[in-house]
């Protein structure tokens, strides 16, 4: 069977330290994978997605950035953290239609 | 693009009692219909799904119904429990799409 990771689970950093957030997928080949931000109480919001290696699409610009080193492992980077990329990110993998989501790192940035 | 209307934002209702919550979709192409429970810390999971060549689709006390014409689908839950309350996403693509376009979410809050 398929599973996602993501790590770390909780993240509290200071303003303008570089940020680094890494999601695994298990069991499957070759997935889309996606990057996502929920503000509290607020919808996802599509950051990144990758349909293979090396190939990332933006859906927001912003001081983020997204690498796809290997086929199951997606990271989500920034360089300097602004206290707006507070959040709650989620990483998902889909093949074919369905979609499925990882559990979610929560990042307090101060 | 897709785009996906949801509502209600909130939805407190007696425990025991049914939840409805309605999605409208632009796209009349879209042929994939997800639903997905969020509970408070934890990331979305897909409770059920539909696709445009099923008007309806039960799984136990959940229910999904779609209407093509109108491009609207909802989600039904009987017999309402607390462990049913969370935030409730929709969904809609192409089966080519690269992406889902998600509805902003319904809170549900079944009291007890």
């Amino acid at each position: 069977s398929q599973t996602i990771h993501q790590w770390p689970a909780t993240l509290v950093q200071p303003v303008g330290s570089p940020l680094s957030l890494e999601c695994t997928v298990e069991g499957t080949s070759n997935p889309n994978l996606y990057w996502y931000r929920q503000a509290a109480g607020r919808g996802l919001q599509l950051l990144f997605y990758s349909v293979g290696i090396g190939q990332i699409s933006s859906e927001v610009p912003q001081n983020l950035s997204a690498s796809r080193p290997q086929d199951r492992q997606f990271i989500l980077s920034s360089k300097k953290l602004l206290l707006s990329d507070s959040g709650f990110y989620l990483c998902a993998w889909k093949q074919s239609d369905t979609q499925y989501f990882g559990p979610g790192t929560r990042l307090t940035v101060l | 693009g897709e785009n996906v209307e949801q509502h209600p934002s909130t939805l407190s209702v007696q425990e025991g009692d049914s939840a409805v919550i309605k999605c409208t979709y632009s796209d009349s192409a879209s042929n994939y219909f997800p639903w997905y429970k969020q509970e408070l810390g934890k990331g979305p999971q897909l409770i059920i799904d539909i696709r445009s060549n099923v008007g309806e689709k039960k799984d136990q006390r959940i229910a999904v119904t779609l209407n093509k014409t109108a491009k609207h689908f909802s989600l039904h839950i009987t017999e309402t429990q607390p462990e049913d309350s969370a935030v409730y996403f929709c969904a809609a693509s192409r089966s080519s799409a690269r992406q889902l376009t998600f509805g902003s979410g319904t809170q549900l809050t079944v009291l007890p």
